[in-house]
């Protein structure tokens, strides 16, 4: 109950394409739900992130969809660059815990 | 602002040798505090969390141990390194779990 899952596992799109990663998670309990980004070799970064109450956020090519009926989260990335291309981790957590429940990760590779 | 700084950037270890991996964090105060381990392509595997100085709560049985001597200090420590602890390590502090992870730039371990 406690897990993310995230699909897929790597993913190839041509630069100008829409990237599209998709998270599902169990526990009702999380209200906050974050995107990381990972360069290699460096620390993920947060990208973007979500709270219930809105059912979308954007922020510049980045664009987080949110469907709380259905436990489903997803990151798209408009008009994808070479420069994207990195791991992205979705994750969840919830007030009152301790802990960031992260997905297994999406290698994205854009190609140029 | 906050930071985090995590060294040593990359060590190279023998088996049996001891370890000590440290973490500090600055600009702010009882931060929430994590050690994650990421082998090669996977995802992020937590590995011990503090909310406190000297409470750790451990994620996964191993061969490591960590301690939080300070408010921003965190420590990763094993007494005897086995092949399996390679990997790349990574700290990383946040308010509360409903808020974001800042990650350090991590540290890449190689056990010969």
């Amino acid at each position: 109950q406690q897990q993310v899952k995230q699909s897929p596992q790597s993913l190839i799109v041509q630069k100008g394409g829409i990237s599209i990663i998709n998270c599902a998670y169990e526990n009702t309990a999380f209200d906050y739900f974050p995107w990381y980004q990972q360069f290699p070799g460096k620390g993920p970064a947060l990208l973007i992130a979500i709270r219930p109450d809105v059912s979308e956020k954007k922020e510049g090519r980045f664009t987080i969809s949110f469907n709380k009926s259905a436990k489903q989260f997803s990151l798209h990335i408009m008009d994808s660059q070479p420069g994207d291309s990195a791991t992205y981790f979705c994750a969840a957590g919830n007030t009152g815990g301790f802990k960031t429940i992260f997905g297994a990760g999406t290698r994205l590779f854009v190609k140029a | 602002s906050q930071t985090i700084h995590q060294w040593p950037a990359t060590l190279v270890q023998p088996v049996g040798s001891p370890l000590s991996l440290e973490c500090t964090v600055e600009g702010t105060s009882n931060p929430n505090l994590y050690w994650y381990r990421q082998a090669a392509g996977r995802g992020l595997q937590l590995l011990f969390y503090s909310v406190g100085i000297g409470q750790i709560s451990s994620e996964v049985p191993q061969n490591l141990s960590a301690s939080r001597p300070q408010d921003r200090q965190f420590i990763l420590s094993s007494k005897k390194l086995l092949l399996s602890d390679s990997g790349f390590y990574l700290c990383a502090w946040s308010l509360k779990s409903n808020q974001p992870q800042h990650f350090g730039d991590g540290t890449r371990l190689s056990i010969l």
